[in-house]
């Protein structure tokens, strides 16, 4: 089964600032991954996809970008971070299988700008 | 455009009965629906998937029904415990079929 890692769980930052949040998958290759974001009492709004190394596509046109460089390796960035960047990030996996199975997610990281 | 639909309401049930969320979407016809379960600051769960072509789906308490025609998914839990507590996503893939769209979600309370 896939086991997604995700760091740092909670993250205090100062407007301005950048940002870099890190995820990796064990226990599948090329899978589609995914970086969410969920606001306090809200769904997940889908910010990131990509189905392989290099590839991303953006859904939001927003202050953050997203990298690939490895398989199994998904980046979230920013230059400068806004107050509005603040939420609960996640990151997510989708296998090959993932019509059986769903997707898998990260712990998540709670970030704050301040 | 695409849009899920959960009861925005906290579901408030005595332990022993059945739970059941309600899940619409409109503008849309997925070939799957997935449910998750999500607990405060923590990522959302995978729970149960359920095809197009299927109308039930099981998995030890929980129940998902699928209703193409009205555009609908109930999510069962049946014997409730307070260990049921969290809040419960409504998802679909897109047409495209590489996003998963989810809903906002349902928050259930089961009290003991």
């Amino acid at each position: 089964s896939q086991t997604i890692h995700q760091w740092p769980a909670t993250l205090v930052q100062p407007v301005g600032s950048p940002l870099s949040l890190e995820c990796t998958v064990e226990g599948t290759s090329n899978p589609n991954l995914y970086w969410y974001r969920q606001a306090a009492g809200r769904g997940l709004q889908l910010l990131f996809y990509s189905v392989g190394i290099g590839q991303i596509s953006s859904e939001v046109p927003q202050n953050l970008s997203a990298s690939r460089p490895q398989d199994r390796q998904f980046i979230l960035s920013s230059k400068k971070l806004l107050l509005s960047d603040s939420g609960f990030y996640l990151c997510a996996s989708a296998g090959t299988v993932r019509a059986n199975y769903g997707y898998t997610f990260g712990s998540g990281t709670r970030l704050t700008v301040v | 455009s695409q849009k899920i639909e959960q009861n925005s309401e906290a579901l408030n049930i005595q332990e022993g009965k059945t739970a059941t969320l309600t899940c619409n979407y409109t503008n849309y016809s997925p070939a799957y629906l997935q449910w998750y379960r999500q607990d405060p600051g923590r990522g959302p769960v995978f729970l149960l998937l359920i095809r197009e072509n299927e109308k039930e789906k099981r998995k030890e308490r929980l129940k998902v029904t699928f209703d193409t025609t009205l555009k609908q998914s109930l999510f069962h839990i049946t014997a409730s415990q307070p260990a049921d507590s969290a809040t419960y996503l409504c998802a679909l893939l897109d047409t495209g079929g590489f996003k998963t769209i989810f809903g906002a979600g349902t928050r259930l309370f089961v009290k003991a």
